[in-house]
């Protein structure tokens, strides 16, 4: 029984390139969350999703950053024109259901921008 | 917006110490999680509490949970090198759309 699952673990772009980071959920979780850990900090909320629905969105960016989760494959948050301040670990987490209860995380993406 | 607080943010004991760790948030919740995080790695789930007067133990670890106090409070007794890590409590509202509100995390040195 695999957990939830991320890709790639590590990441390295240049400043100005886009990152795709992927995320596939626990088998019969359909409720999948990002959040993002700057160095010697907690992890914050950015995006909450459904399948084809974005629930909650509120700690997004609002340039650059945008996440999706398709009906089929996997959650995908997309930075795109990456800089250095977006280097951090981004873990998705996912859920079977929306209320109560607790968050499985991934094994997080390291991103380094350059 | 919720804030989650935990202290102390550092932590060095000696092995076979006893010593409790606080996380303090902001506004109602009933629900309280804690996480253990080793360097460059994910978070793993700890306890769940879901209750008020809520206590779970593990091993050399108890959490409990007060909600009128807006406080858990995460115990270890015993302190071994293998407990060293960075440990998180997390608090969610179902009102802000489940999302987990964390705390800034408490990095735990246990010397032998």
């Amino acid at each position: 029984n695999a957990g939830v699952m991320q890709n790639p673990r590590h990441l390295v772009r240049r400043r100005g390139q886009e990152a795709r980071l992927r995320c596939s959920p626990m088998k019969g979780h359909s409720h999948v969350y990002w959040y993002r850990q700057l160095p010697e900090e907690g992890l914050k909320f950015m995006v909450y999703l459904q399948k084809e629905n974005i629930i909650d969105e509120s700690g997004m960016p609002k340039e650059r950053f945008s996440a999706e989760f398709p009906k089929e494959g996997p959650s995908i948050l997309r930075i795109q024109q990456v800089v250095r301040g977006d280097s951090a670990a981004y873990f998705c987490a996912s859920s079977p259901r929306s209320a109560v209860g607790e968050q499985f995380f991934g094994p997080g993406t390291r991103l380094t921008v350059l | 917006e919720l804030k989650v607080e935990q202290n102390p943010l550092f932590l060095s004991m000696q092995e076979g110490k006893n010593y409790t760790i606080y996380c303090n948030y902001s506004t109602t919740s009933d629900r309280l999680y804690w996480y253990r995080q080793d360097p460059g790695k994910s978070l793993e789930s700890l306890f769940v509490l879901l209750s008020n007067g809520a206590v779970k133990q593990e091993g050399r670890l108890m959490a409990s949970l007060d909600t009128k106090a807006r406080l858990s409070t995460l115990h270890i007794t015993a302190a071994v090198h293998d407990l060293s890590a960075t440990y998180f409590c997390a608090v969610d509202m179902v009102d802000t759309g489940n999302q987990f509100y964390f705390g800034t995390g408490t990095s735990l040195t246990v010397i032998p």
